[in-house]
């Protein structure tokens, strides 16, 4: 079975500041890993994906993470926020075969930047 | 290309009634996936359809039953319903075959409130 832990539930930054949301993730197979956004009153948003090959893997809206194998993390980070990325994000796992393509959710990091 | 449309966006329904959720994939998807996502939590995978029958679910009761239609578009029923209930329910769609699968793209959910 799978689980994700995001450690931390709420994350306050300034505008232009840099961000980090962390997400680590418990599996005995390999898993996809991913990243979603939802804006208040939303649905789910893909932000970036890992599949497999380079650990570090760029999104969309300037987002990056990096997948690290050995401490089972997979880290989301911005160099410079800004307003409209107020949000809650999700890290997300799946197993990469099955049909049935279940994903497994964190309890989701709500970032606030601050002007 | 038609995003993944839900219907109603909201509801309120009184504890011990049925209540039926209705969702669209986006247009060449075949694969239809519903999730809970109580107040503050991530999502919880519900089940998945797949050429009209459940391909996968997750730790739900079978008061919580779907059904998935010749055109891919999905229901979701609830029967006697409970306050803890309440929750936005998400509906996602993909394409299994596409070597794609774990890409699902999310609807913007309908918000059911149990009074």
């Amino acid at each position: 079975a799978q689980s994700v832990t995001q450690l931390d539930s709420q994350v306050p930054v300034f505008e232009e500041a840099p961000v980090e949301l962390r997400c680590n993730y418990s599996s005995s197979v390999s898993v996809y890993l991913f990243w979603y956004v939802q804006y208040p009153n939303q649905g789910l948003q893909l932000l970036l994906k890992y599949l497999s090959g380079s650990t570090l893997v760029k999104g969309i809206n300037g987002f990056e993470a990096e997948f690290n194998k050995s401490q089972t993390s997979f880290h989301l980070r911005k160099p410079s926020v800004h307003i409209s990325d107020t949000a809650e994000y999700f890290c997300a796992v799946s197993p990469p075969r099955g049909s049935a393509s279940k994903i497994i959710f964190g309890s989701g990091t709500r970032l606030s930047i601050r002007p | 290309e038609t995003g993944v449309t839900q219907s109603p966006t909201h509801l309120i329904k009184t504890r011990g009634q049925q209540v039926t959720l209705r969702c669209s994939s986006q247009s060449g998807h075949n694969t239809v996936s519903w999730y809970q996502q109580a107040l503050g939590q991530g999502p919880q995978f519900i089940f998945q359809y797949y050429r009209e029958e459940e391909n996968g679910r997750g730790n739900f009761p079978p008061r919580f039953s779907g059904l998935q239609f010749p055109n891919y578009s999905s229901e979701l029923n609830v029967n006697a319903l409970e306050l803890d209930d309440s929750a936005l329910y998400l509906c996602a769609s993909s394409l299994i075959g596409s070597g794609k699968a774990y890409e699902q793209y999310f609807g913007p959910g309908t918000r059911l409130t149990v009074t």
